[in-house]
């Protein structure tokens, strides 16, 4: 059972505008929120997380929202930068050792 | 860069054949874990270790098993390799933390013929 779901492959957005990448999840014991970026043939790198007694995020251009009654959260880029392009993992934890990720969203950012 | 080694980078291997994968960490961390990646399923948790010769099952542990002899090393071994092992292999570690997130190797791509 996939309990962390992101239903958009794929995003392409314009350089200087905004990408918003979203994630839905089933599982109401996670606590913890993670996005990795991953460029191809490396390992994903952690980019930013969010605990669930917060609602936002901010990290310089990033910031992550998270919504818990729709448990959904997403994660904004602004302004996108073409060196940006990369798949967006999103991830969640129960406080356990079983961190579940989504499929991930291929973002394009085009100049 | 977190200091995490992965070898080999890419393998093929026959179908039947043992493969063992190695991930060798320099940061002396706790918690050590081994995910595959798929096309449509993300990255899926394969075995972790929460210390020497302290390993569990991940959700997709079939077919796999694990060793950890020292800190520092977690081997990932398919006694008998299937075309559905085919994937990428990502060790990742941390330093176990509740909510710390983990850091990945550059990953093993392993084509089972």
């Amino acid at each position: 059972d996939q309990q962390v779901k992101q239903n958009s492959p794929s995003l392409s957005v314009q350089e200087g505008r905004i990408s918003i990448l979203n994630c839905d999840y089933t599982n109401s014991m996670f606590d913890y929120f993670l996005w990795y970026k991953k460029y191809p043939a490396e390992g994903p790198t952690f980019l930013i997380s969010i605990s669930s007694i917060k609602d936002k995020n901010e990290d310089g251009r990033f910031t992550v929202f998270l919504n818990k009654s729709a448990k959904h959260l997403s994660l904004h880029i602004v302004p996108s930068q073409p060196g940006d392009s990369a798949v967006y993992f999103c991830a969640a934890s129960a406080g356990n050792n079983d961190m579940r990720f989504g499929a991930g969203t291929r973002l394009t950012v085009k100049p | 860069d977190a200091g995490i080694t992965q070898s080999p980078r890419h393998k093929v291997t026959e179908t039947g054949t043992p493969v063992t994968l190695r991930c060798h960490q320099t940061e002396n961390h706790r918690y050590m874990y081994w995910y595959r990646q798929d096309p449509g399923h993300g990255l899926r948790l394969i075995h972790y270790s929460y210390g020497v010769k302290d390993t569990d099952k991940g959700e997709v542990s079939d077919g796999y098993s694990v060793s950890r002899s020292k800190t520092e090393d977690f081997l990932l071994t398919l006694e008998s390799a299937t075309s559905s092992q085919t994937s990428v292999y990502f060790c990742a570690i941390s330093a176990g933390q509740a909510n710390s997130p983990l850091h990945f190797g550059n990953g093993t791509r392993l084509t089972v013929t």
